[in-house]
């Protein structure tokens, strides 16, 4: 499968504890964004990442959240401490280049906080 | 604030008839223009996009018209099969200083509905 790949695809966390999403890009990408889409709205732009640098963090929240690219192995979201308000499916996209290159989106990561 | 709006929550259409998406947008650095199709526990699939030296933009059953004096786009969709009930998302991106060109503005979606 030469798509996008998340994981995992459903994640159910307690408020207080850690989630980590996972995103692997297409092969041949090396440009990847965070999007999350809360119930009945459009996806909002969080992050735009290439290997080993964060490009763009303005649509992250200040605390608790943080994302990496590393050299080697997926893209991960990381949420600390979350809380209910976390909830939602946080998709990632790949590309192959920055700017006008469509992006191609993962299945996405449902994250429920209980 | 909605930079890109989506006015109609759904659409119904019968099978073989023309489905008509529209999206509006306020940001006039706005450029560039996507329509993706998300199925239910699937990520968004891209479609069709076009650029704002464009006015229409055509890929087989899939057209995208772009009225840029109006900030309107619409995507038409002709014949229409039961397999395209989905959700449409408009999204669009602008060239503005520092090239954040790849920063995609979502509307809130179109549920449209083909039926048989």
């Amino acid at each position: 499968n030469a798509g996008v790949m998340q994981n995992p695809r459903h994640l159910v966390r307690r408020r207080g504890q850690e989630a980590r999403l996972r995103c692997s890009p297409m092969k041949g990408h090396s440009h990847v964004y965070w999007y999350r889409q809360l119930p009945e709205e459009g996806l909002k732009f969080m992050v735009y990442l290439q290997k080993e640098n964060i490009i763009d963090e303005s649509g992250m929240p200040k605390e608790r959240f943080s994302a990496e690219f590393p050299k080697e192995g997926p893209s991960i979201l990381r949420i600390q401490q979350v809380v209910r308000g976390d909830s939602a499916a946080y998709f990632c996209a790949s590309s192959s280049g920055q700017g006008n290159y469509e992006q191609y989106f993962g299945p996405g990561t449902r994250l429920t906080v209980t | 604030d909605q930079q890109v709006k989506q006015n109609s929550p759904s659409l119904s259409v019968q099978e073989g008839r023309i489905s008509i998406l529209n999206c509006d947008y306020t940001n006039s650095m706005f450029d560039y223009f996507l329509w993706y199709k998300k199925y239910p526990a699937e990520g968004p699939t891209f479609l069709i996009s076009i650029s704002s030296i464009k006015d229409k933009n055509e890929d087989g059953r899939f057209t995208v018209f772009l009225n840029k004096s109006a900030k309107h786009l619409s995507l038409h969709i002709v014949p229409s099969q039961p397999g395209d009930s989905a959700v449409y998302f408009c999204a669009a991106s602008d060239e503005s200083s520092g090239g954040s060109n790849y920063k995609l503005t979502f509307g809130k979606g179109t549920l449209l509905t083909v039926n048989p």
